[in-house]
């Protein structure tokens, strides 16, 4: 299809670990990203990968990358109750300048 | 500090009066865009500017005007607003497009109600 697609909603306990999925539509997309948005907040920058690789980890964030699937999920290792937000995932299509096109977000929710 | 700035915050208005929000950006970018957020459908892109005086549609342009007279402002206009326009708007910049080295900066979004 032509969408970014994700998954609405996932709900875990604090110190378990997230996974969160998407799956994008450009198998030529260059660059793919995670992006974080708090409540009552623009989103920010959160992690990306380039397509070329497989795996990215930063800290707490692992991004794993399938080309052939095109899939991508973001695993958050020891979920805190700050990391409860909505993360979307991005993607850079091919001849668009440069032009990011969203995943529908997932809304994480951290429980004590 | 480095920022983008959205005004208003929470807009309610009627539909058919135009209305403008505004967006503002100090870190001399190039690129703005404007998206809005809707339940289950995530961002899109509603218009974007690349430079000055360069503005161009995004996915849903429909019913919005932008304008980009100057690098810092790129207002977002509902010349006759109606009730399918009512969302959470974000205005995002970034020195060029929204790549990994060039990542977006966002405001912190105008919830707007059209009645």
């Amino acid at each position: 299809g032509e969408d970014v697609e994700q998954s609405l909603f996932l709900s875990v306990r604090e110190g378990d670990s997230s996974v969160i999925n998407c799956t994008y539509t450009d198998s030529s997309s260059t660059y793919l990203y995670w992006y974080k948005q708090e409540p009552g907040a623009g989103l920010q920058l959160l992690t990306y990968i380039f397509s070329n690789m497989d795996m990215k980890q930063d800290q707490r964030l692992t991004v794993l990358l399938n080309k052939k699937d095109k899939h991508l999920s973001l695993r958050i290792a020891d979920t805190q109750t700050g990391d409860s937000a909505i993360y979307f995932c991005a993607e850079i299509k091919s001849g668009t300048a440069s032009k990011l096109t969203f995943g529908t977000g997932t809304r994480l929710q951290v429980t004590l | 500090e480095a920022q983008v700035t959205q005004n208003p915050r929470y807009l309610i208005t009627v539909t058919g009066k135009k209305l403008t929000v505004t967006c503002s950006q100090n870190m001399n970018h190039e690129y703005m865009s404007w998206y809005r957020q809707d339940p289950g459908l995530g961002l899109r892109q509603i218009y974007y500017s690349m430079n000055v005086e360069v503005t161009d549609k995004g996915d849903v342009p429909e019913g919005y005007k932008v304008s980009r007279k100057e690098k810092r402002n790129f207002p977002l206009i509902l010349e006759s607003p109606s009730p399918n326009q009512t969302s959470l708007y974000f205005c995002a910049s970034s020195l060029s497009g929204g790549s990994y080295n060039s990542p977006l900066h966002f405001g912190n979004g105008t919830r707007l109600t059209v009645t």
